[in-house]
């Protein structure tokens, strides 16, 4: 069974400074899909990073990058330079097969 | 390219009772995922459509079907409505064949009473 695990279920981040959300995922597939997703209050769900499994560089999108441990499941978030915008409640995401796995989120406030 | 758009955005139904909710994938996206979202339990994967073939399913009862139209339309349907089917309901679509790109709407949020 595919399973994602994020341990944070709430953190808080002064603005300006850094943050590094969890997650860590069990499956057995080699070729996969990781994702974190962003979903802010009453607004949309969308998408902030993918990382490849195949993929051993980490992938980074302007202030945000992930550390991505394959061996050790684990595919974390960092959020740098952090802004009021960056409120939200963030999803770790597995897909294989065609089907995405979500964990249960962590909701992140950034404090002014 | 107008995004996901999902109707009704809000439904209070009572227990028992069944319900249609709509999902309009972003033009030429041919792929439309289903997801339930309740506190505490995250995102849960429902169903997907690909060219109006079921390809994946989760595990939900079988009171919880859907289908897809040759345009890409997408319905899900839940008959004999439980108060624990009270959620946001979201649909994502995607491209092509490998859903890796996927684009959510707004949802629509169920109350059963």
């Amino acid at each position: 069974a595919q399973t994602v695990t994020q341990s944070q279920p709430e953190m808080s981040v002064q603005e300006a400074e850094t943050v590094t959300l969890s997650c860590t995922y069990d499956t057995s597939e080699n070729n996969y899909y990781l994702f974190w997703y962003k979903q802010p209050p009453s607004r949309q769900m969308i998408l902030v990073i993918r990382q490849e499994a195949y993929k051993q560089q980490n992938a980074t999108e302007n202030r945000f990058s992930v550390n991505f441990q394959k061996a050790a499941k684990s595919f974390s978030l960092k959020i740098s330079d952090s802004q009021l915008g960056d409120t939200a409640m963030y999803f770790c995401a597995f897909m294989t097969g065609n089907q995405f796995y979500f964990g249960t989120g962590t909701s992140l406030t950034v404090i002014p | 390219k107008a995004g996901v758009t999902q109707t009704p955005r809000y439904l209070i139904k009572t227990r028992g009772q069944q319900v249609t909710l709509s999902c309009s994938p972003i033009s030429g996206h041919r792929s439309v995922s289903w997801y339930q979202q309740t506190p505490g339990q995250g995102l849960q994967f429902l169903f997907e459509y690909f060219s109006e073939t079921q390809r994946n399913k989760g595990n939900f009862p079988g009171r919880f079907s859907g289908r897809q139209f040759s345009n890409s339309r997408s319905e899900m349907n839940v008959s004999t409505l439980e108060l624990g089917d009270s959620a946001l309901y979201l649909c994502a679509s995607s491209p092509g064949g490998l859903i890796h790109e996927q684009y959510f709407g707004p949802g629509t949020r169920l109350t059963v009473t």
